[in-house]
């Protein structure tokens, strides 16, 4: 049982170049979600969905896309990156009930753009 | 503006002491709490949370209180242990899918 997996580990992008960010999980958790963690900043929604198919905005959505094809996936793409978007991205999953609404954290991708 | 506030960047704690890490949220609407841990160059990983319907939850070393009157969280770890040097988050949600996170609290706990 692997968790929640993410890659690349590390990342350097230039200034307009594209790019997408994986995440996978095995514990068939029907939400996902992406946050990107900035100094001083805490972590902040990025996008979430609550099953394959669905996806929706979270607290900092632009320049950024989702979608969820599959329950196991749920990759980030960068359109166009920005310096702005430097940050270390958390992909984190959860049962989504009232008896377990923690969420489970992959192990981060730090993104550097130049 | 920041709907969950962790007001000490840090904190620095005796081994074999009380840890109380803070944390204040303006939304009444929250219903679900949790608090995580997090070690350098690794993701978040979860330690306890309480629901709204509770003021507190106990698991082991680690307590969770609620004052939702005033708005406000705190963790207790009693006693303090080196290993529980680490960055801690609180979270606070009212859906399963959407938690808003406070900046962090960066406890050391010396031997």
């Amino acid at each position: 049982n692997a968790g929640v997996t993410q890659t690349p580990k590390f990342q350097v992008l230039k200034t307009g170049q594209s790019m997408t960010l994986q995440c996978a999980q095995d514990m068939n958790h029907e939400y996902m979600s992406w946050y990107r963690q900035d100094p001083g900043m805490g972590l902040r929604l990025i996008h979430y969905s609550v099953g394959a198919g669905i996806t929706d905005q979270g607290e900092v959505p632009n320049g950024y896309n989702v979608s969820r094809s599959t329950t196991e996936d749920f990759p980030l793409r960068l359109l166009s990156a920005a310096p702005s978007q430097t940050s270390v991205y958390f992909c984190a999953s959860s049962r989504g009930t009232s008896a377990s609404y923690e969420q489970y954290f992959g192990p981060g991708t730090r993104l550097t753009v130049t | 503006d920041q709907q969950v506030k962790q007001n000490s960047p840090s904190l620095s704690v005796q081994e074999g002491r009380i840890s109380i890490l803070n944390c204040d949220y303006t939304n009444s609407m929250f219903d679900y709490f949790l608090w995580y841990k997090k070690y350098p160059a690794e993701g978040p990983t979860f330690l306890i949370s309480i629901s709204s319907i509770k003021d507190k939850n106990e698991d082991g070393r680690f307590t969770v209180f609620l004052n939702k009157s005033a708005k406000h969280l705190s963790l207790h770890i009693v006693p303090s242990q080196p290993g529980d040097s680490a960055v801690y988050f609180c979270a606070a949600g009212y859906n399963f899918n959407k938690f808003y996170f406070g900046s962090g609290t960066k406890l050391n706990v010396k031997p």
